[in-house]
């Protein structure tokens, strides 16, 4: 069992489909991350939630809403999507303290069509 | 503005060496990462240096400058195994962490 699960690993969806993705941490981190990643381009970060409170929102669109229930679980929820947001969404988890290494889960590949 | 610049592709042959260089711009610093992503899979944590320096594990080594913003992997004895692409992010004064487009590393026999 790896220590930041996705789910689901692949997703399809029309641009008028609400869908949602869903990321369990099993390491006990106190801090949990959405990113972006598109092909040849940088890691976008998305969110962080720090003991469940949302301290960044990187001038995401409002179709992307973030929700984190408690410090184990983090989702987003997906709404009108456009193609463009097409890519590998991934979700990852730190610790306060001196280094914060992130664990990554193995991400979910969105397409939108 | 905040910045990582590495190079987009490097090839390798296998039992070989190779330096993965990245330099960074950003708004304070407190370290800098290195992650291994394979194709379709998460990236997992190499290396984490904050004082200037070479840091080794294994056949990995990662090295810093601060004063130049500049950094390198560095990996011996290639196998064929480390074809991947390699991470580069620098850690700002908000503990944010500003990542590069990534390297990816072909071995070829």
């Amino acid at each position: 069992e790896t220590g930041v699960t996705q789910t689901p690993r692949h997703l399809v969806m029309g641009m008028t489909n609400k869908k949602s993705l869903k990321c369990e941490q099993h390491l006990g981190h106190n801090a949990m991350y959405w990113y972006k990643q598109s092909a040849k381009k940088p890691l976008e970060l998305m969110f962080v939630y720090n003991f469940k409170e949302q301290t960044e929102n990187n001038s995401v669109p409002s179709r992307f809403s973030p929700e984190c229930p408690n410090s184990s679980h983090l989702f987003l929820h997906l709404h009108t999507l456009q193609p463009e947001d097409s890519a590998l969404y991934l979700c990852a988890s730190s610790q306060e303290g001196e280094s914060r290494v992130a664990f990554f889960g193995q991400g979910t590949r969105l397409t939108v069509v | 503005g905040q910045n990582i610049d590495q190079p987009t592709e490097m090839t390798a042959t296998e039992g070989a060496i190779v330096q993965i260089n990245c330099t960074y711009q950003t708004s304070g610093f407190n370290g800098l990462f290195w992650y291994q992503q394979h194709a379709g899979e998460a990236p997992t944590f190499l290396s984490y240096n904050v004082l200037d320096g070479l840091e080794e594990k294994g056949r990995f080594s990662s090295f810093l400058s601060r004063s130049k913003g500049y950094s390198y992997l560095l990996l011996k004895e290639l196998q064929m195994k480390d074809s991947a692409s390699y991470l580069c992010a620098a850690m700002d004064s908000n503990y944010q962490l500003i990542w590069g487009a990534g390297t990816k590393l072909i071995i070829k026999p």
